[in-house]
């Protein structure tokens, strides 16, 4: 099956930098990859995917690019705001609807 | 329009005994998969329902089952029920059977002890 590796699993940033997460995974045969955040207590939210017929995506501050010959993705949050401050997951999905995640990354925007 | 929705969103079980937690997917969406968030770690896919038919299985033992009615909602039912089963179960839907976003409930927090 895919394996999803993902880092850092902490990272904090002061208010108005940029974060990146980055992912990578094994299966060459995937072919889209979305972004959740996960607030304390709540289920992951979905805030930006990427399909593997394209290079980049951008939504206001957030990006996520994907490099398809290295197997890696990833997110780019820029202008960072406490608000921000969550866990991130990436993911992968190749055939059928099974979702294999990363491990998790744990953000915190210092006002 | 209401979101993924689960029931109930905390329970304390003893081990060996059973439970049942339910979901309701978005409105149109067929598909309806289950995942175990075990603390730090993200998402592990249990099972996904397309259709009321089970469509794809992950690797968990046979004391975990699932189904899902004519209406969509779905049920996923574990037994025996172990210290290591303490998790959030999170219910996520999906439009189509394949290649779609998924979209997660807030989550079914499950203490055994």
């Amino acid at each position: 099956g895919e394996n999803v590796e993902q880092h850092p699993s902490t990272l904090s940033v002061q208010e108005g930098d940029s974060a990146v997460i980055k992912c990578t995974y094994s299966d060459s045969a995937s072919n889209y990859f979305p972004w959740y955040k996960q607030e304390l207590g709540k289920g992951p939210q979905l805030i930006i995917d990427i399909r593997s017929n394209v290079g980049e995506k951008k939504d206001q501050r957030i990006a996520v690019t994907l490099n398809k010959t290295a197997k890696h993705f990833s997110l780019h949050i820029t202008e960072t705001q406490p608000e921000d401050s969550a866990v991130y997951f990436c993911a992968a999905i190749t055939s059928g609807n099974q979702f294999y995640f990363g491990t998790g990354t744990s953000l915190t925007v210092i006002p | 329009d209401a979101g993924v929705t689960q029931s109930p969103t905390h329970l304390i079980k003893t081990r060996g005994q059973h439970v049942t937690l339910r979901c309701s997917p978005i409105s149109g969406h067929k598909s309806v998969s289950w995942y175990q968030q075990v603390l730090g770690q993200g998402p592990q896919f249990i099972f996904q329902y397309y259709e009321k038919e089970e469509r794809g299985r992950g690797n968990f033992p046979d004391r975990f089952s699932a189904r899902q009615f004519p209406n969509y909602s779905s049920e996923l039912n574990v037994n025996a029920l172990l210290l290591g089963d303490s998790a959030l179960y999170l219910c996520a839907s999906s439009f189509q059977r394949s290649g779609n976003t998924i979209y997660f409930g807030e989550g079914s927090w499950l203490t055994v002890v």
